[in-house]
């Protein structure tokens, strides 16, 4: 089964400053996709950025980028000039291209942003 | 309203009482998700239907029960539970296949006394 390791529980950052996030993910299978969803205190998750394994390039969304390493099975996320309104958890996902309904999660980094 | 919507947002209930849970989509996706998020642990899927067929039942015990009456609504029937299914319970929907990412509602926030 596929599985995805944020090993970052916990992340700080300045306002203004630049944050990286981690994730891993275990799996056999050669097409895939991969979010990063961001859950504000609010608890109503949305998504950040998605990244299709079959496209080399990394994804950028404004202030968010991804570094996708599909030979080393890593997915992090890139927040440049950190904003207050960033603080939140911050999910990676997976999800098969075979099996569309099996979405799976990582443990979450809970990000603070320090003004 | 727009989005996906969950009612109710809080709900405190015995372990011999019977309640539902409601999702709605106003987004026209013809796929919907129950979750259970937990502290520290990542989001557990619970079902998924498609079209309004049942696709996916990860394991879950029967006191949980789902409903897909149609492909805007769907509905999760609690009884007798344990108070480790305390949690929040998270709706999402999306369309099927390719890099479509599931809309999430703000989810309802269960306790079991």
């Amino acid at each position: 089964a596929q599985t995805v390791t944020q090993s970052q529980p916990e992340m700080s950052v300045q306002e203004a400053e630049t944050v990286t996030l981690s994730c891993t993910y275990d799996t056999s299978e050669s097409d895939y996709y991969l979010f990063w969803y961001k859950q504000p205190p609010s608890r109503q998750m949305i998504l950040v950025i998605r990244q299709e394994a079959y496209k080399q390039q990394n994804a950028t969304e404004n202030r968010f980028s991804v570094n996708f390493q599909k030979a080393a099975k890593s997915f992090s996320l890139k927040i440049s000039d950190s904003q207050l309104g960033d603080a939140a958890m911050y999910f990676c996902a997976y999800r098969s291209a075979y099996n569309n309904n099996d979405m799976r999660f990582g443990a979450g980094t809970r990000l603070t942003v320090k003004p | 309203e727009t989005g996906v919507t969950q009612t109710p947002r809080h709900l405190v209930m015995g372990m011999t009482n019977k309640k539902s849970l409601k999702c709605e989509q106003h987004l026209g996706h013809n796929a919907m998700y129950w979750y259970k998020q937990s502290a520290k642990k990542p989001l557990e899927l619970m079902f998924v239907y498609n079209f309004k067929e049942q696709t996916e039942n990860n394991s879950v015990p029967s006191r949980f029960s789902p409903e897909c009456p149609n492909s805007s609504h769907l509905f999760l029937h609690l009884h007798t539970l344990q108070p480790e299914d305390s949690a929040l319970y998270l709706c999402a929907s999306s369309q099927v296949g390719g890099a479509y990412e599931q809309y999430f509602g703000p989810g309802t926030r269960l306790t079991v006394t």
